[in-house]
């Protein structure tokens, strides 16, 4: 177990809908990571924040967004769903935020289908 | 996103025999170099990583040596074992703190 939430697990919809992935970061772990995992394919890194502000922004569609809230939790918000938005969407946390960075501890990831 | 491309895609290797994996990326600034196993339907976890200021680590059957003047870094695996069957990826920490992870390497040791 590595201390990271990650919720709901798996999640059915229909494409055009909207959907909010929750992770919950280690304690005392201040920085929170998103990604993408397709199917056979690897991780896409979509954003980071830390201790509340946005950090870091990668291959992140514009359909989606994300916030971290004052208690560190995160929520990833994917809008107007498309087919290929199908895949695993994993959390991760880590203690800082760069410099003396290190290990990222992912949480089991969410799995969303959109039919 | 950032360059990182990692060689071979898929490898089979045979039980007891030795695996490496290769990892290139483009930020000459990168300076914290880790490798993830992802076993199917698992999440990935850390193996092993190294910083910029060594060449090489190793644990156990595990090492990972860096050469960060041809910017890639290498995962090697000896004395292979079922269990090590897995993707591993690896992750170099670029600038603007960001983990780009490369495409990840299908390992399968055939017992």
């Amino acid at each position: 177990d590595s201390g990271v939430t990650q919720t709901p697990k798996h999640l059915i919809t229909a494409t055009g809908q909207r959907v909010t992935l929750r992770c919950s970061p280690r304690s005392g772990d201040l920085s929170v990571y998103w990604y993408q995992q397709s199917l056979d394919q690897g991780l896409q890194f979509l954003i980071q924040y830390y201790n509340g502000e946005e950090r870091a922004k990668g291959n992140i569609l514009e359909r989606f967004s994300a916030q971290q809230f004052p208690d560190l939790h995160s929520e990833l918000n994917l809008s107007s769903l498309e087919l290929g938005d199908s895949a695993l969407y994993f959390c991760a946390s880590s203690p800082s935020a760069g410099g003396n960075t290190g290990e990222l501890f992912f949480g089991e990831g969410s799995r969303l289908t959109v039919l | 996103g950032e360059n990182v491309e990692q060689h071979p895609s898929t490898l089979s290797v045979q039980e007891g025999d030795s695996a490496v994996i290769k990892c290139t990326y483009s930020d000459s600034a990168s300076n914290y170099f880790p490798w993830y196993k992802q076993e199917l339907g698992k999440r990935p976890q850390l193996i092993i990583d190294i910083r910029s200021n060594v060449g090489e680590k190793k644990d156990q059957r595990i090492a990972v040596t860096l050469n960060k003047t041809a910017k890639h870094f290498s995962l090697h695996i000896t004395e292979t074992q079922p269990e090590d069957s897995a993707v591993y990826f690896c992750a170099p920490h670029f600038t603007g703190n960001q983990f780009y992870f490369g495409t990840g390497t299908s390992l399968t040791v055939i017992p």
